[in-house]
Protein backbone atom coordinates (compact mmCIF):
# COMPACT_ATOMS: atom_id res chain seq x y z
CA UNK A 1 0.00 0.00 0.00
CA UNK A 2 1.17 3.29 -0.67
CA UNK A 3 2.60 5.63 2.25
CA UNK A 4 3.61 9.14 2.96
CA UNK A 5 6.08 10.01 0.74
CA UNK A 6 8.90 12.62 2.09
CA UNK A 7 11.18 14.44 0.77
CA UNK A 8 14.20 14.67 0.82
CA UNK A 9 15.03 12.45 3.39
CA UNK A 10 18.09 14.34 4.91
CA UNK A 11 19.28 18.24 4.30
CA UNK A 12 22.33 19.75 5.52
CA UNK A 13 21.97 23.55 5.45
CA UNK A 14 23.54 26.72 6.49
CA UNK A 15 22.21 29.08 8.61
CA UNK A 16 20.49 31.53 7.31
CA UNK A 17 19.57 29.67 4.41
CA UNK A 18 16.21 29.14 2.91
CA UNK A 19 14.89 25.19 3.07
CA UNK A 20 12.03 23.25 1.33
CA UNK A 21 10.43 20.22 2.75
CA UNK A 22 7.92 18.42 0.54
CA UNK A 23 4.94 15.71 1.52
CA UNK A 24 3.20 13.27 -0.29
CA UNK A 25 0.36 12.04 1.24
CA UNK A 26 -1.28 9.19 0.63
CA UNK A 27 -3.55 9.03 -2.30
CA UNK A 28 -7.43 10.20 -1.56
CA UNK A 29 -6.22 11.83 1.78
CA UNK A 30 -7.21 15.63 1.69
CA UNK A 31 -5.16 16.50 4.79
CA UNK A 32 -2.04 17.23 6.03
CA UNK A 33 -0.12 17.65 9.30
CA UNK A 34 3.33 18.52 9.69
CA UNK A 35 5.58 18.08 12.95
CA UNK A 36 8.94 18.37 13.93
CA UNK A 37 11.23 16.72 16.44
CA UNK A 38 14.34 18.09 18.02
CA UNK A 39 16.72 15.88 19.16
CA UNK A 40 15.32 13.80 22.61
CA UNK A 41 12.57 16.00 22.18
CA UNK A 42 8.94 14.67 21.21
CA UNK A 43 7.23 15.71 17.80
CA UNK A 44 5.55 18.74 18.35
CA UNK A 45 2.82 19.97 16.33
CA UNK A 46 3.39 22.45 13.67
CA UNK A 47 0.77 23.18 11.19
CA UNK A 48 -2.34 21.39 9.08
CA UNK A 49 -3.92 21.69 5.98
CA UNK A 50 -7.39 20.51 4.55
CA UNK A 51 -8.45 20.81 1.05
CA UNK A 52 -5.72 23.66 0.55
CA UNK A 53 -6.32 25.50 3.69
CA UNK A 54 -4.70 25.78 6.42
CA UNK A 55 -6.79 23.94 9.34
CA UNK A 56 -4.76 24.58 12.43
CA UNK A 57 -1.98 25.94 13.44
CA UNK A 58 0.75 25.26 16.28
CA UNK A 59 3.75 25.95 17.19
CA UNK A 60 5.59 27.17 13.49
CA UNK A 61 7.71 30.07 13.32
CA UNK A 62 7.19 32.91 11.73
CA UNK A 63 10.38 32.23 9.58
CA UNK A 64 8.30 29.14 8.26
CA UNK A 65 5.43 29.34 5.71
CA UNK A 66 3.55 26.13 4.45
CA UNK A 67 1.17 25.52 2.06
CA UNK A 68 -1.14 22.71 0.35
CA UNK A 69 -1.64 22.20 -3.61
CA UNK A 70 -4.37 21.31 -5.55
CA UNK A 71 -2.71 17.61 -5.69
CA UNK A 72 -2.73 17.66 -1.54
CA UNK A 73 1.17 17.57 -1.92
CA UNK A 74 2.20 20.09 1.01
CA UNK A 75 5.59 22.46 1.25
CA UNK A 76 6.85 23.57 4.54
CA UNK A 77 9.12 26.33 3.27
CA UNK A 78 11.53 27.18 5.91
CA UNK A 79 13.83 30.75 5.44
CA UNK A 80 16.51 32.32 7.85
CA UNK A 81 17.59 29.09 9.42
CA UNK A 82 18.61 28.81 12.94
CA UNK A 83 21.06 26.02 14.30
CA UNK A 84 18.28 25.33 16.21
CA UNK A 85 16.00 24.40 13.00
CA UNK A 86 17.83 21.06 12.92
CA UNK A 87 15.05 18.13 13.98
CA UNK A 88 13.52 15.56 12.26
CA UNK A 89 10.25 17.07 10.52
CA UNK A 90 7.29 14.20 9.71
CA UNK A 91 4.73 14.40 7.89
CA UNK A 92 1.29 13.14 8.18
CA UNK A 93 -1.86 12.57 6.23
CA UNK A 94 -5.51 11.31 7.00
CA UNK A 95 -8.54 11.78 5.28
CA UNK A 96 -11.04 14.61 6.93
CA UNK A 97 -13.75 11.96 6.55
CA UNK A 98 -12.14 9.41 8.81
CA UNK A 99 -11.30 12.03 11.28
CA UNK A 100 -11.23 10.21 14.69
CA UNK A 101 -11.60 6.89 13.04
CA UNK A 102 -8.43 6.03 11.52
CA UNK A 103 -5.02 7.25 12.79
CA UNK A 104 -2.87 9.91 10.66
CA UNK A 105 -0.56 7.90 8.76
CA UNK A 106 3.64 9.25 8.97
CA UNK A 107 6.33 9.73 6.44
CA UNK A 108 9.46 8.60 7.57
CA UNK A 109 10.45 12.40 7.66
CA UNK A 110 12.89 14.62 6.32
CA UNK A 111 16.01 14.93 8.52
CA UNK A 112 17.19 18.58 8.52
CA UNK A 113 20.89 19.25 9.62
CA UNK A 114 21.71 23.30 10.13
CA UNK A 115 25.29 24.16 10.50
CA UNK B 1 -3.94 22.67 26.86
CA UNK B 2 -3.78 18.77 26.18
CA UNK B 3 -0.48 17.29 28.07
CA UNK B 4 0.50 14.15 27.85
CA UNK B 5 2.95 12.22 30.21
CA UNK B 6 4.70 9.31 30.35
CA UNK B 7 6.08 7.34 32.90
CA UNK B 8 9.14 6.13 33.62
CA UNK B 9 11.44 8.06 31.24
CA UNK B 10 13.41 5.01 31.12
CA UNK B 11 13.20 1.36 31.87
CA UNK B 12 16.05 -1.56 31.76
CA UNK B 13 14.03 -4.52 32.27
CA UNK B 14 16.22 -8.00 31.57
CA UNK B 15 14.92 -10.35 28.46
CA UNK B 16 11.80 -12.26 28.87
CA UNK B 17 10.02 -10.49 31.53
CA UNK B 18 7.02 -8.78 31.04
CA UNK B 19 6.31 -5.17 31.41
CA UNK B 20 4.04 -2.25 31.62
CA UNK B 21 4.44 1.25 30.13
CA UNK B 22 1.84 4.45 31.64
CA UNK B 23 0.92 7.41 29.98
CA UNK B 24 -1.70 9.66 31.19
CA UNK B 25 -3.26 12.77 29.62
CA UNK B 26 -5.01 15.46 31.05
CA UNK B 27 -7.86 16.65 28.83
CA UNK B 28 -10.14 13.12 27.65
CA UNK B 29 -11.67 14.88 25.01
CA UNK B 30 -9.82 12.76 22.85
CA UNK B 31 -10.50 11.19 19.16
CA UNK B 32 -7.94 7.99 19.80
CA UNK B 33 -4.76 7.04 21.66
CA UNK B 34 -1.71 5.56 19.96
CA UNK B 35 1.46 4.16 21.08
CA UNK B 36 4.28 4.30 18.65
CA UNK B 37 8.24 2.80 18.51
CA UNK B 38 10.93 5.12 17.31
CA UNK B 39 13.95 3.87 16.87
CA UNK B 40 17.33 5.91 17.45
CA UNK B 41 17.19 8.15 14.68
CA UNK B 42 14.86 6.87 13.01
CA UNK B 43 10.52 7.26 11.61
CA UNK B 44 7.58 6.67 14.14
CA UNK B 45 6.28 2.88 13.68
CA UNK B 46 2.55 2.93 14.55
CA UNK B 47 2.29 -0.04 17.15
CA UNK B 48 -1.31 0.43 18.43
CA UNK B 49 -4.87 2.44 17.75
CA UNK B 50 -7.59 2.43 20.40
CA UNK B 51 -10.46 4.45 19.47
CA UNK B 52 -11.97 6.89 22.32
CA UNK B 53 -14.71 4.05 22.89
CA UNK B 54 -12.64 1.47 23.02
CA UNK B 55 -10.89 -0.09 25.91
CA UNK B 56 -7.98 -2.09 24.24
CA UNK B 57 -6.18 -3.17 21.25
CA UNK B 58 -3.79 -6.45 21.20
CA UNK B 59 -1.33 -7.25 18.52
CA UNK B 60 1.06 -10.29 19.54
CA UNK B 61 3.37 -9.43 22.28
CA UNK B 62 1.44 -5.89 23.03
CA UNK B 63 -1.77 -5.08 24.69
CA UNK B 64 -3.01 -1.29 25.02
CA UNK B 65 -5.91 -0.36 27.37
CA UNK B 66 -7.44 3.09 27.89
CA UNK B 67 -9.34 4.42 30.79
CA UNK B 68 -11.09 7.49 28.73
CA UNK B 69 -12.59 9.15 31.93
CA UNK B 70 -9.68 8.92 34.12
CA UNK B 71 -6.91 10.08 31.23
CA UNK B 72 -4.75 7.02 31.00
CA UNK B 73 -3.60 4.23 29.22
CA UNK B 74 -0.95 1.63 29.46
CA UNK B 75 1.19 -0.31 26.97
CA UNK B 76 1.71 -3.92 28.17
CA UNK B 77 4.97 -5.96 26.37
CA UNK B 78 4.77 -9.73 27.32
CA UNK B 79 7.71 -11.76 27.02
CA UNK B 80 9.93 -8.89 26.46
CA UNK B 81 13.52 -9.42 23.89
CA UNK B 82 16.14 -7.30 23.08
CA UNK B 83 15.12 -5.97 19.97
CA UNK B 84 11.65 -4.18 21.75
CA UNK B 85 14.80 -1.89 22.85
CA UNK B 86 13.12 1.13 21.47
CA UNK B 87 11.55 4.34 22.67
CA UNK B 88 7.68 4.52 23.01
CA UNK B 89 5.61 7.01 22.04
CA UNK B 90 1.88 7.55 23.47
CA UNK B 91 -0.20 9.94 21.38
CA UNK B 92 -3.26 11.26 21.84
CA UNK B 93 -5.51 12.75 18.68
CA UNK B 94 -6.92 15.46 20.26
CA UNK B 95 -10.67 16.82 19.41
CA UNK B 96 -11.11 20.08 18.60
CA UNK B 97 -12.68 21.60 15.67
CA UNK B 98 -12.58 18.60 14.17
CA UNK B 99 -9.13 19.16 13.68
CA UNK B 100 -7.14 15.97 15.20
CA UNK B 101 -3.73 17.06 15.67
CA UNK B 102 -1.78 15.01 17.73
CA UNK B 103 -0.27 15.60 20.95
CA UNK B 104 2.75 12.76 22.17
CA UNK B 105 4.22 12.70 25.24
CA UNK B 106 7.78 12.80 25.95
CA UNK B 107 8.32 9.16 25.27
CA UNK B 108 9.63 5.91 27.60
CA UNK B 109 13.01 4.33 26.68
CA UNK B 110 12.75 1.02 26.18
CA UNK B 111 16.09 -1.06 27.08
CA UNK B 112 15.83 -4.88 27.13
CA UNK B 113 19.20 -6.49 28.37
CA UNK B 114 20.26 -9.66 26.49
Amino acid sequence: AAGVIQSPRHLIKEKRETATLKCYPIPRHDTVYWYQQGPGQDPQFLISFYEKMQSDKGSIPDRFSAQQFSDYHSELNMSSLELGDSALYFCASNSRAEVGRSAQYFGPGTRLLVL
Amino acid sequence: KQEVTQIPAALSVPEGENLVLNCSFTDSAIYNLQWFRQDPGKGLTSLLLIQSSQREQTSGRLNASLDKSSGRSTLYIAASQPGDSATYLCAVSHSMNRDDKIIFGKGTRLHILP
